[in-house]
């Protein structure tokens, strides 16, 4: 069945520094999309970036990059010169593309905090 | 904003009653999906329809039903709730369906609280 497993429910980062967020997915299907998603403290669900099964180059979008090793099944989040208002939840999500459908299975998420 | 958009975006209800959740999704998007966040269950998927029709199926209770109109609106019907439907609602939207790497956009969620 496919999964999305994510180990840290929280991390701390300084101001300005560099912290990566861990996802590793298990899937049979060779066609899948991995999506990163924030959710701040005023509850919204937010769109950060995606990568998928077939792309060669990692995605980036802004300071959002997206750390894809395919072998190891990893889809690692790299938010680069941290923010006080990336403080939020971020949630790694796949997409699960048999039966034609787009549904997107979630992992339990990571807290993330910034701090000055 | 992301363009979806959902109300209402609070609800107070008792046991056992009906509450329906509407959601608008972005322009052009024929996909609608439904999903749950609760405290002990995460993120879930409920349902999805695209133009019109129903596409899939999650985890999904038979006191719950959904429906997607002509104009793409969705609507999704709770009913005999009970304490353990309080959760976040959401509704998303995507271009289209299986096969596409579309990204699914999140409207701002119903909060749903039954006491």
């Amino acid at each position: 069945a496919q999964k999305i497993t994510q180990t840290q429910p929280g991390m701390f980062v300084q101001e300005k520094e560099a912290v990566t967020l861990d996802c590793t997915y298990d899937t049979s299907d060779p066609s899948y999309g991995l999506f990163w998603y924030k959710q701040p403290s005023s509850g919204e669900m937010i769109f950060l970036i995606y990568q998928g099964s077939y792309d060669q180059q990692n995605a980036t979008e802004g300071r959002y990059s997206l750390n894809f090793q395919k072998a190891r099944k990893s889809a690692n989040l790299v938010i680069s010169a941290s923010q006080l208002g990336d403080s939020a939840m971020y949630f790694c999500a796949m997409r699960e593309g048999r039966e034609g459908t787009d549904k997107l299975i979630f992992g339990t998420g990571t807290r993330l905090q910034v701090f000055p | 904003d992301s363009g979806v958009t959902q109300t209402p975006k609070h609800l107070i209800t008792a046991t056992g009653q009906r509450v329906t959740l509407r959601c608008s999704p972005r322009s052009g998007d024929l996909s609608v999906y439904w999903y749950q966040q609760s405290l002990d269950q995460g993120l879930q998927f409920l349902i999805q329809y695209y133009n019109g029709e129903e596409r899939a199926k999650g985890n999904i209770l038979e006191r719950f039903s959904a429906q997607q109109f002509p104009d793409l609106h969705s609507e999704l019907n709770l009913s005999s709730l009970e304490l353990g439907d309080s959760a976040l609602y959401f509704c998303a939207s995507s271009v289209t369906t299986s096969g596409s790497p579309y990204e699914q956009y999140f409207g701002p969620g119903t909060r749903l609280t039954v006491t």
